[in-house]
């Protein structure tokens, strides 16, 4: 079993809809959490942390269970550039501040 | 953006020949990581720095060596480049603890 699962997708969603991706870590022991975007051929860049509050950041919202260990991104109102594969990322051991990656979740965004 | 740089962007190499990749920070930050980024893989850790001279394997590291003499340089070495080890690499750095990784721009490498 992968220490952090995602649905690959693709998710094909038109312009403006809302669209929601969640990810599930299997160690109870992660302390922080994160949705990395990656566009095609591109490094991967921090879109946002996730803390157990929950968080918003413009049309992105982020929500942490840590209950049910998993994790969710919800996108409203979504624009063509949104398109990118999204990476859900869980921080284990922060000594080594060593990150485990999703594989990522793809999002089209049609016209 | 963060200062973080990696050389070469792109290389083919032989099997069998030795290949290192540089990855250039410019921020002064303790930790550095090198990833694979593989088809239905993911990104996986290869090995990390927590400072000059300390390094420390990750998930991946067979086949590979690494070494930071140096805060600002982090190299990784593939002793004797192999077909399996075509993929794109990439370089992270890590500043306060919490806060996640910026990344490199990435080496496709591919090895024939």
């Amino acid at each position: 079993r992968k220490e952090v699962e995602q649905d690959p997708g693709p998710f094909n969603v038109p312009e403006g809809a809302t669209v929601a991706f969640n990810c599930t870590y299997s160690n109870s022991a992660s302390q922080s959490f994160f949705w990395y975007r990656q566009d095609c051929r591109k490094e991967p860049k921090l879109l946002m942390s996730v803390y157990s509050s929950g968080n918003e950041d413009g049309r992105f919202t982020a929500q942490l269970n840590r209950a049910s260990q998993y994790i969710s991104l919800l996108i409203r109102d979504s624009k063509l550039s949104d398109s990118a594969t999204y990476l859900c990322v869980v921080m284990r051991d922060t000594g080594r501040r060593a990150l485990t990656f999703g594989s990522g979740t793809r999002l089209q965004v049609q016209p | 953006d963060a200062g973080i740089t990696q050389s070469p962007r792109h290389k083919v190499t032989e099997t069998g020949t030795p290949v290192t990749l540089r990855c250039h920070q410019t921020e002064n930050h303790r930790y550095m990581y090198w990833y694979r980024q593989d088809p239905g893989h993911g990104l996986r850790l290869i090995h990390y720095s927590y400072g000059v001279k300390d390094t420390d394997k990750g998930e991946v590291s067979d086949g590979y060596s690494v070494s930071r003499s140096k805060t600002e340089d982090f190299l990784l070495t593939l002793e004797s480049a192999t077909s399996s080890q075509t993929s794109v690499y990439f370089c992270a750095i890590s500043g306060r603890t919490g806060e996640g990784y910026t990344f490199g721009s990435g080496t496709r490498l591919t090895v024939v």
